[in-house]
């Protein structure tokens, strides 16, 4: 499987500020996505992130909150903008990889804080 | 919308014995179906997986059964051991699959092998 990297790992941030996280993939990937899990929750996806065309958003979530860039197949970022507590969150990104198109891998994920 | 139910919510098992997790779907055009291990801190790792042409798969002491008509798939785990220990989440592909492969969690089940 795709060896998968995000930046930062953590990170404690004041209401209001916005935090880009970066997913960082070694290997060209079709599909790359973003998971919200909530303290003691499961996942929620966020969006899909398309290579040259604007992210797909799941209902809840929007891009002014959430701008999403993927300029090319191995690389994405995820912005949370104008922070509050309630964001306070990790944030996921995960890939489809290898030769199937089903399976998805997750990076290790970046837990904000947000004071 | 699509939906998927996950239970128990928490399981306790003494080493040795069998675990048993217990997923429904609620969309029937769904054909894909991955299980995730999450330990504590770590990002989800996928585990086993079937697809809807398949009523059982196993990996050594992991199985996963498929019931399509019924749409309930589950996870058994076999002579469990401590390191066992982890929150597990099911999940179904929504749709085909291709530009529609987002997946959708269950709730997670915290299994705790005692030993």
């Amino acid at each position: 499987s795709a060896v998968i990297s995000q930046k930062p790992s953590r990170d404690i941030c004041q209401r209001g500020t916005s935090l880009t996280i970066q997913c960082q993939v070694d290997s060209q990937v079709t599909m790359m996505f973003w998971y919200r899990q909530q303290p003691g929750q499961s996942l929620t996806l966020i969006a899909t992130a398309n290579q040259g065309s604007e992210a797909t958003y799941e209902s809840g979530f929007v891009i002014d909150k959430f701008p999403i860039s993927r300029p090319n197949l191995t690389f994405s970022t995820l912005t949370v903008s104008n922070m509050s507590p309630e964001d306070s969150s990790i944030y996921l990104c995960s890939v489809n990889s290898g030769t199937s198109t089903d399976t998805q891998y997750f990076g290790p994920g970046t837990r904000l804080t947000v004071l | 919308g699509e939906n998927v139910e996950q239970h128990p919510s928490t399981l306790s098992v003494q080493e040795g014995d069998s675990a048993v997790i217990k997923c429904t779907y609620s969309d029937s055009a769904s054909n894909y179906f991955p299980w995730y291990k999450q330990e504590l801190g770590k990002r989800p790792q996928l585990i086993i997986d079937i697809r809807s042409n398949v009523g059982e798969k196993k990996d050594q002491r992991i199985a996963v059964t498929l019931n399509k008509t019924a749409k309930h798939f589950s996870l058994h785990i076999t002579e469990t051991q401590p390191e066992d220990s982890a929150v597990y989440f099911c999940a179904a592909r929504l749709g085909p699959g291709g530009a529609t492969n987002k997946l959708i969690f269950g709730t997670g089940t915290l299994l705790a092998v005692q030993p």
